[in-house]
């Protein structure tokens, strides 16, 4: 199985300022046949089903504020939110789909500072 | 737009069994693969099963494989979730997702309880 290992488990910033997610991926997700990085980005709010932020590694989801954005290819991926806005307090995790068991990250609890 | 809704979820006792249910709509679901992903109170997301469009391919998480059977019925636009032999660490919020590069759409999720 791919484990997923995202950092920090949690993570305060100030409104405005930059907020970076890491994950790390056991092996590779990156397909070779077709140059893509099976990794998605999800956010959950609290009482809230997961929202799927980014796929393909850095592909941002139709509605999701470009403050969003995804980077990294392989094993070593990041989410980044350039500019922290009030309603984007949640918990953040990665996924893997390159093989089954699709697996997530611990999660990461981001707050405001 | 896309609906997903689950239904099903309970208070059962440990070793029982309980049947989900995942309404889907607002898209083709017979072109779509659906999966179940779980979350214990408190904890993070674990992905339960995935199925293929057409039924064809079925996969699971090792906590749940020969206990769990994930199914669909692309005439009534549902998935289903067969749980067996349930245990005390099956408690979680059970949600469905449509899978399209990543799990796309999520449903609000439905609880199962099991406890003696």
């Amino acid at each position: 199985d791919i484990v997923m290992t995202q950092s920090p488990d949690s993570l305060a910033v100030s409104l405005g300022e930059r907020a970076t997610i890491n994950c790390k991926s056991s092996q590779s997700v990156l397909y070779s046949s077709n140059n893509k990085d099976y990794l998605a980005w999800y956010q959950q709010k609290p009482g809230q089903p997961p929202k799927l932020l980014i796929y393909w590694a850095s592909s941002r989801e139709s509605g999701v504020p470009d403050r969003f954005s995804g980077s990294g290819s392989g094993t070593d991926f990041t989410l980044t939110i350039s500019s922290l806005q009030a309603e984007d307090v949640a918990v953040y995790y990665c996924q893997q789909y390159y093989s089954t068991p699709y697996t997530f990250g611990q999660g990461t609890k981001l707050e405001i500072k | 737009q896309v609906q997903l809704v689950e239904s099903g979820g309970g208070v059962v006792q440990p070793g029982r069994s309980l049947r989900l249910s995942c309404a889907a709509s607002g898209f083709t679901f017979s072109t779509y693969g659906m999966h179940w992903v779980r979350q214990a109170p408190g904890k993070g997301l674990e992905w339960v099963a995935l199925i293929s469009y057409d039924e064809s391919n079925k996969y699971y998480a090792d906590s749940v494989k020969g206990r769990f059977t994930i199914s669909r019925d692309n005439s009534k636009n549902t998935l289903y979730l067969q749980m067996n032999s349930l245990r005390v660490e099956d408690t979680a919020i059970y949600y469905c997702a449509k899978h399209r590069d990543g799990m796309d759409d999520w449903g609000q999720g439905t609880t199962v309880t099991v406890s003696s």
